[in-house]
């Protein structure tokens, strides 16, 4: 099946600093990828839509200003987390569809540590 | 999407067949049945999709009721690498551009067993 592949696949960082999480299709085109946050022993909660070539669209309660996405090509999205604080220690989410009428897939994860 | 209802936890010994539920009374004509699982602090893994037929894949087979109301997931011999959290979702099929997301509910924390 096609593979989305995420960078790096944890990371600890000092608050206050900002970190960036890549997201890629290695073997199709996304014009559309997700990203979604899940807390421990919770769900997969949607933050926003990466859009290629416009601006992502952000679910109800995720800051826009906070975490960054950018999705220059059809096949890398990225988001960055500024201002990082503890509360924004989570596993971070990727995924993408190969098409429309196919199923979505998956980046491997990103677990962040705000120390 | 319709919402969908699973117990919280399962256990199935090794070997065995694992038989998940899934219940979505809400469904309509032409959403599908999905499932996904996620392995301990992995992304989920798409498992199989279905409409009304059963089906089956070289992972797991779909059983869906002739109401379209539940359905049930089949591991037929299930192993230690299975436990992990299966999630049923319910949604239409060919969603493209921002409706492309998925809604994760609870799912069901399988444990496998030696």
């Amino acid at each position: 099946g096609a593979v989305v592949s995420q960078h790096p696949s944890w990371v600890i960082c000092k608050s206050g600093t900002s970190v960036k999480i890549e997201c890629r299709s290695l073997d199709f085109q996304a014009t559309t990828m997700f990203w979604y946050r899940q807390f421990p022993k919770q769900s997969l909660m949607l933050m926003a839509t990466s859009n290629e070539g416009s601006k992502a669209t952000y679910e109800q309660g995720v800051e826009k200003d906070k975490f960054l996405i950018n999705h220059a090509s059809l096949t890398l999205s990225t988001l960055t987390v500024t201002s990082a604080h503890p509360e924004d220690s989570s596993f971070y989410i990727c995924s993408a569809h190969q098409g429309g009428d196919t199923e979505a897939f998956f980046g491997q994860g990103t677990r962040l540590t705000v120390v | 999407d319709a919402k969908t209802t699973q117990p919280p936890s399962m256990d199935c010994a090794e070997g065995r067949a694992a038989n998940l539920p899934c219940n979505h009374s809400t469904i309509s004509g032409n959403e599908y049945v999905y499932w996904y699982r996620q392995i301990h602090s992995q992304g989920p893994q798409y498992i199989i999709h279905g409409l009304k037929n059963n089906e089956t894949n070289e992972m797991a087979s779909l059983i869906i009721t002739e109401d379209r109301k539940s359905s049930t997931l089949i591991l037929p011999h299930a192993t230690l690498r299975d436990t992990a959290v299966y999630y049923c979702i319910v949604r239409l099929r060919g969603l493209r551009g921002s409706q492309g997301n998925l809604i994760f509910g609870k799912g069901t924390k399988l444990s496998v067993k030696p």
